[in-house]
């Protein structure tokens, strides 16, 4: 079964910061999904990943298939980015891109 | 991309009593999940709703506390059963393979469950 370690647990930053989330996985996949989850519990996809780099906006997200890692970047953060951000992979080598073994968040606060 | 209708979006509920949670879908699609998210954890897969068939369930769930359903691809519901103070969590639906493509996953808004 994936293990997903993410880094750090807590971040506080001031508005207009260049944010970094990390995100580590035991086994080999073929995608990974970083998610945003608000205060009152729903869940937005960002983006899912299988290799290189992808950007939305002010997020970018990459991912290092060999060394089992990838990050999600904030840039210019604003209050409004203040979530929880949690990244996901299959729960098996070769499983469903869609049954996830979840991270435990990364808590981001944004101070105006 | 889907949108998907989750509800009832919060309840509070006795012990020893049953809540049915539905998950409508705007498009047809390949798999639908539910996952829990207890109070400072991290989200667990339940089981997989399959269509027209009886749902997978991980490892620590079973039906007759979590009986699903999934009548068609757009639609599943998920009851918690003889509800106890322990169930109290955040329940959230999710899909992937919208409109049978490769998508990235999308979920539903939660349902916050208190049991009392």
């Amino acid at each position: 079964k994936n293990e997903v370690e993410q880094s750090p647990q807590n971040l506080t930053a001031q508005e207009g910061e260049f944010i970094t989330i990390n995100c580590s996985y035991s086994v080999g996949i073929s995608a990974l999904h970083w998610l945003q989850q608000h205060p009152g519990g729903g869940i937005v996809s960002l983006f899912m990943l299988s290799s290189g780099k992808k950007k939305h906006g002010r997020l970018i997200a990459t991912i290092n298939i060999q060394e089992k890692h990838s990050s999600l970047h904030i840039t210019a953060s604003h209050p409004r980015d203040s979530a929880v951000y949690i990244c996901a992979v299959p729960n098996h080598s070769g499983g469903s891109n869609y049954k996830l073994t979840f991270g435990k968040g990364t808590l981001l606060t944004v101070n105006p | 991309s889907a949108v998907i209708s989750q509800k009832p979006s919060r309840d509070i509920c006795q012990r020893g009593t049953s809540l049915t949670i539905q998950c409508q879908v705007d498009s047809q699609v390949t798999m639908m999940f539910w996952y829990r998210q207890q109070p400072g954890q991290s989200l667990t897969l339940i089981a997989t709703a399959n269509q027209g068939s009886e749902a997978t369930y991980e490892s620590g769930f079973v039906i007759d506390k979590f009986p699903i359903s999934r009548p068609n691809l757009t639609f599943s519901t998920l009851t918690v059963s003889n509800m106890s103070p322990e169930d109290s969590s955040i329940y959230l639906c999710s899909v992937g393979g919208v409109g049978g493509r490769n998508t990235e996953a999308f979920f539903g808004q939660g349902t916050r469950l208190t049991v009392v």
